[in-house]
């Protein structure tokens, strides 16, 4: 079993929809949890990190973290074309492990 | 601000050959992490530092090695260079006491031939 596990994409939304990214992780030490976007090759950006159960919001993004369930996930409210890239979920313990990446892409 | 720097950017080998990557972190971030993301795939993590120690390792081959140097820039040494190794490799940084969040330098593409 992989450390960090993501839905397998890839995903594709209509614009204006929602678009929902779910990844679960073995390490139930795991600390932090972060959402990175990637578009094709360049490097990883931030999207969100979340260290809590519950829900955190920043503008269109909803993070949302369950340990016990070992489950945290990303919603993107009114998708547009310019969030099309792959998703990475990253957990932290000691070190940051990737999963493998959910391929999004909004359609106009 | 300044971001995490990698050089070179590009770099074409042939088979057999060594390559050396770089990277300079942000300024006071003590922890380096490299990563190798080959077409199509997620990043995977080889190995980190931190403060000039090696903290963790991943899949990184015996053929690769690395080190942190006192100035916390760090470099990646590839020897005996494969078809496979081709990827983009990252490194990343990030500082003790932050939010855990890495800081990607723009990546290193490393063609073999």
């Amino acid at each position: 079993q992989k450390e960090v596990e993501q839905n397998s994409g890839p995903l594709s939304v209509p614009e204006g929809a929602i678009a929902s990214l779910n990844c679960t992780y073995s390490d139930r030490g795991s600390q932090s949890f972060f959402w990175y976007r990637q578009y094709s090759g360049k490097s990883p950006e931030l999207i969100m990190f979340i260290y809590s159960n519950g829900d955190k919001e920043d503008g269109r993004f909803t993070a949302q973290l369950n340990k016990a369930s070992q489950y945290v996930s990303l919603l993107i409210r009114d998708s547009q074309p310019s969030d099309s890239a792959t998703y990475l979920c990253a957990v932290n313990r000691d070190d940051m492990r990737f999963g493998a990446g959910t391929r999004l892409t909004v359609k106009p | 601000a300044a971001g995490v720097i990698q050089s070179p950017r590009h770099l074409i080998k042939e088979k057999r050959e060594t390559a050396t990557l770089k990277c300079y972190p942000i300024p006071r971030h003590d922890t380096v992490y490299w990563y190798q993301q080959g077409p199509g795939q997620d990043p995977q993590f080889l190995i980190s530092f931190y403060e000039k120690m090696q903290s963790d390792k991943g899949s990184i081959p015996d053929r690769f090695s690395a080190q942190q140097f006192s100035d916390y820039h760090s470099e990646l040494n590839m020897s005996s260079l494969e078809l496979g190794d081709s990827a983009l490799y990252f490194c990343a940084s990030r500082g003790t006491g932050d939010t855990g969040e890495l800081f990607f330098g723009e990546g290193s593409r490393l063609t073999v031939l």
